[in-house]
């Protein structure tokens, strides 16, 4: 069965410090890993990742992808408040006439000032 | 604001009922994605449309069903609602028929007494 699992599920952090999220799937027929950011409203669209150790970057965000071991980061450095939210990870697969989203359950991150 | 429309913001309806979700895509876009999101099951894909065809299919009951109009808006209808289908229903859009950036509306909270 596909599945994409994040950790931690919570974590709560002071202002500046440095936090890592991690996504792990194991899924046929990858195609592609999309972080999201979802406070109190709809997820928007951080990181599109395709290919293995090519990292992306945002400001203070940063994201890559292992398709070895199957997993991807993603670093937010210098955190502050408005980074409070629930980041999604979820998995594309292409498999001729079968695609499909699979999304994790997402980790909810708390920055304290 | 992401471009996408959905309509309406909250509806509350008595079990047994059938009920119609709209979402108007962001301009240019050809591809629809609905999602349910309840507390304790994260986002679920339900399906895709692309240009009036669907495209793929996740986790949508037999009770559900979708279609994209010629204009590219498209409507989810639920039916037979029984108290788990509370929840909230992202639609979102994309240019094109694979799952890249998608953009998501403002969801419609639908809670089923």
């Amino acid at each position: 069965e596909d599945k994409v699992v994040q950790s931690p599920l919570s974590l709560v952090v002071h202002e500046g410090d440095t936090v890592t999220l991690n996504c792990s799937y194991e899924v046929t027929n990858f195609r592609s890993l999309l972080w999201y950011k979802q406070e109190k409203k709809a997820p928007t669209f951080l990181f599109m990742l395709t290919s293995s150790g090519i990292e992306k970057k945002s400001g203070r965000l940063s994201s890559i992808l292992d398709k070895k071991e199957l997993f991807s980061i993603l670093n937010i450095t210098a955190t502050q408040t408005g980074d409070s939210a629930v980041y999604l990870c979820a998995v594309f697969l292409n498999a001729g006439n079968n695609r499909k989203l699979i999304w994790g359950l997402g980790t909810s991150l708390a920055v304290n000032p | 604001d992401s471009g996408v429309t959905q309509t309406p913001k909250h509806l509350i309806t008595a079990t047994g009922q059938r009920v119609t979700l709209r979402c108007s895509p962001r301009s240019g876009d050809l591809s629809v994605y609905w999602y349910q999101q309840s507390l304790d099951q994260g986002l679920q894909f339900l399906i895709q449309y692309y240009n009036g065809e669907e495209r793929a299919k996740g986790n949508i009951l037999e009770r559900f069903s979708a279609q994209q109009f010629p204009d590219l808006h498209s409507e989810l209808n639920l039916s037979s609602l029984e108290l788990g289908d509370s929840a909230l229903y992202f639609c979102a859009s994309s240019v094109a028929g694979d799952a890249y950036e998608q953009y998501f509306g403002p969801g419609t909270r639908l809670t089923v007494t």
